[in-house]
């Protein structure tokens, strides 16, 4: 039973399209990332929220805007759509952002395919 | 430059074999933790380890901060242990956690 819910699973898009993947954790954990993992590149982070409020970025395009209407909610939005945004996006959590003592725990994953 | 180094890239086991996986840290760290993948699936957290030397089953973590070096032991490899090993470290002074490209584990049988 996943505490963390990525939607979709899968998806493909058109360049220059815009798409919204969905995260939600059910782990009552109160900061929550995004994590981007394409091709033979490592994990890489992009943003971290606690509290809904952004915590840190990691020079991601402002194209990729995440939203938190919730505490246990946290959106990304990806506007004009390049094919380079190919890529699993991961959305994970932890209980605080003291990370020295938190487990990360993640999410399956939004697979994006840009034609 | 990369700040997580791992190594092996990828290892081919028979089945009952031991494998050893070797993470490295280019910069100073808060702490550390070694994450599964299945291909195309998701990253379950196997250690959290700040330092010292965890076990869990036929899974042993040794994490030595000052030398900012980690390693993974599996003992008795199964087939199911197949799939990719990433170390992650959280980097002093901030809370970004950094991952390693991987180690990517095939145990045949």
């Amino acid at each position: 039973d996943p505490k963390i819910i990525q939607k979709p699973k899968y998806l493909v898009a058109v360049t220059g399209s815009e798409k919204i993947l969905i995260c939600e954790q059910y782990l009552g954990h109160n900061a929550m990332y995004w994590y981007r993992q394409s091709a033979k590149k490592p994990l890489e982070f992009m943003f971290s929220y606690s509290y809904q409020k952004l915590m840190d970025n990691q020079t991601a395009s402002s194209r990729f805007q995440p939203q938190s209407s919730k505490k246990n909610h946290l959106d990304l939005q990806i506007t004009a759509l390049k094919p380079d945004d190919s890529a699993t996006y991961f959305c994970a959590s932890s209980q605080g952002t003291e990370l020295s003592n938190e487990r990360l725990f993640f999410g399956h994953g939004t697979k994006l395919s840009v034609l | 430059g990369q700040q997580v180094q791992q190594s092996p890239t990828s290892l081919v086991l028979q089945e009952g074999e031991n494998a050893e996986l070797q993470c490295n840290f280019s910069t100073s760290l808060n702490s550390m933790q070694w994450f599964y993948q299945r291909p195309g699936g998701s990253l379950i957290s196997v250690f959290y380890n700040p330092s010292g030397t965890k076990q869990s089953g036929r899974l042993t973590s040794t994490t030595v901060i000052k030398e900012r070096r980690s390693s993974l032991h599996i003992s008795s490899s199964q087939i199911t242990d197949s799939g990719t090993y990433l170390c992650a470290m959280e980097r002093s002074n901030t809370n970004k956690v950094v991952f390693g490209t991987g180690t990517r584990l095939q145990v045949l049988p």
